[in-house]
């Protein structure tokens, strides 16, 4: 299997500018995450999507962030407009039933606003 | 928020010495996994613990959980230069989705 594919790998982006990043989950899987990594905050949840459906955006940072999920093998996050405190690593990861089971990461998306 | 909290933040040995990880969290959780991440790489799965579960063992990797404490240990045994990474220990409370800690970054040196 491919693994969760994550695009673009890196991003430099000037501040104001929108960013859309994207994710293939694996194939099969019906549980997907959006995760953002920074070195002050750690591993965050931003976003869980179960049967393509957003289950928890509590996550979501504010209204600048969007999530879709169009359907079962692609998923979207947008920045607009972006800002320099969103640089940070952004990862989508997938499951079979939740939390409750393996949760695969993507290699992710490093993120730079200037 | 952070539900599990990893120590020691950093840790040096040196192969063939034994890493110990732990984590503790706050509320009660239906499993606990932990994750291995390497530098500017995703997060790789090494071992899941239910909650009904004390020990478990993978290859040189030994997990325990004690849910009375709230706190679980990460054992690497033999430990190789090619362990060198940053080790995330996550909880499931019931709500699908995993809280990970800050995590613990081992060096292992030759």
């Amino acid at each position: 299997d491919a693994g969760v594919i994550q695009s673009p790998r890196h991003e430099v982006t000037e501040m104001g500018q929108e960013v859309t990043l994207r994710c293939k989950p694996i194939s099969g899987h019906n549980s997907l995450f959006w995760y953002r990594q920074t070195m002050m905050r750690g591993l965050e949840l931003l976003i869980y999507f179960n049967n393509n459906v957003p289950i928890d955006d509590s996550g979501m940072p504010e209204d600048r962030f969007s999530a879709k999920m169009p359907n079962a093998s692609f998923s979207t996050l947008k920045i607009q407009p972006s800002e320099p405190r969103d640089s940070a690593v952004y990862f989508c990861a997938s499951s079979l039933g939740g939390a409750g089971n393996t949760i695969y990461f993507g290699e992710g998306s490093w993120l730079t606003v200037v | 928020s952070q539900q599990g909290e990893e120590d020691p933040q950093a840790l040096s040995i040196q192969e063939g010495e034994n890493a110990t990880m732990n984590c503790s969290y706050k509320t009660s959780i239906n499993n606990l996994q932990w994750y291995r991440q390497n530098s500017g790489r995703g997060l790789v799965h090494l071992i899941l613990i239910r909650s009904n579960e004390r020990e478990k063992h993978s290859g040189r990797l030994r997990v325990t959980l004690d849910t009375s404490k709230k706190s679980s240990s990460l054992l690497i045994t033999a430990s190789r230069a090619a362990d060198t990474a940053s080790y995330f220990c996550a909880t499931d409370a019931g709500y699908s989705t995993l809280t990970f800690g800050k995590g613990t970054m081992l060096l292992v040196s030759p």
